[in-house]
């Protein structure tokens, strides 16, 4: 079970928006609508914010939104705020779970 | 609201058995919700490690499987983790995590584990 691909760095201005992929296989993936994304600041623990490739949970911003098209799923920031900067990591679900490598974003 | 709280040793000995306990509160551990182990070692991405239902239905990371057990405590509200024959390898901060199906939506806080003799 290999590792979701994600790139290491994404970045963006304060206001305009960042898209960060995440690849994965026909076996994880792009075969199963399971893709959740995670926040996590430093220090902390992450936190849900899409679930099911695109759903939010509660209280996420709806700056925040999910797609997928094939093997691979993307995590779309739009009017991107200082308090975005962290990293994120997306995760797919197929029996086991396994997330990607994480993306840091930077507001510039 | 669901609350979860790892505790256990701070550093465990190599070759040693690490353990961990996640303890439920503001919740009942049977309720429809798998409960997860992650890790992330220092600087690094996370790692799933594993999952348990109340029933004691399992499932593991394959690359970790052969030194993982994840428990269930239903009488304590409380799920716990022994990973064996550790190594350098295995430090990282330790997170439990509720799967409702929905992703993993409440976090404990994460607790440092350091292997080191």
């Amino acid at each position: 079970q290999s590792a979701l691909t994600q790139p290491p760095s994404a970045s963006g201005s304060p206001g305009q928006s960042v898209t960060i992929s995440c690849t994965g296989t026909s076996s994880d993936v792009g075969g199963y609508n399971y893709v959740s994304w995670y926040q996590q600041h430093p220090g902390k623990a992450p936190k849900l914010m899409i679930y099911e490739v695109s759903k939010r949970p509660s209280g996420v911003p709806d700056r925040f939104s999910g797609s997928k098209s094939g093997n691979t799923a993307s995590l779309t920031v739009s009017g991107l705020q200082a308090e975005d900067e962290a990293d994120y990591y997306c995760s797919s679900y197929a029996g086991s779970r396994v997330f990607g490598g994480g993306t840091k974003l930077t507001v510039l | 609201q669901v609350q979860l709280q790892e505790s256990g040793p701070g550093l465990v000995k190599p070759s040693g058995t690490l353990s961990l306990t996640c303890a439920v509160s503001g919740g009942s551990i049977s309720s429809s919700n798998w409960w997860s182990w992650v890790r992330q070692p220092p600087g690094k991405g996370l790692e799933w490690i594993g999952e348990i239902y109340h029933s004691g239905s399992t499932n593991y990371n394959p690359s970790l499987k052969s030194r993982v057990t994840i428990s269930v405590d239903k009488s304590k509200n409380q799920f716990s983790l022994k990973l064996s024959s550790v190594t350098a390898a295995d430090t990282a901060v330790y997170y439990c995590a509720r799967d409702g199906g929905k992703g993993m939506d409440v976090w404990g806080q994460g607790t440092t584990v350091t292997v080191s003799s």
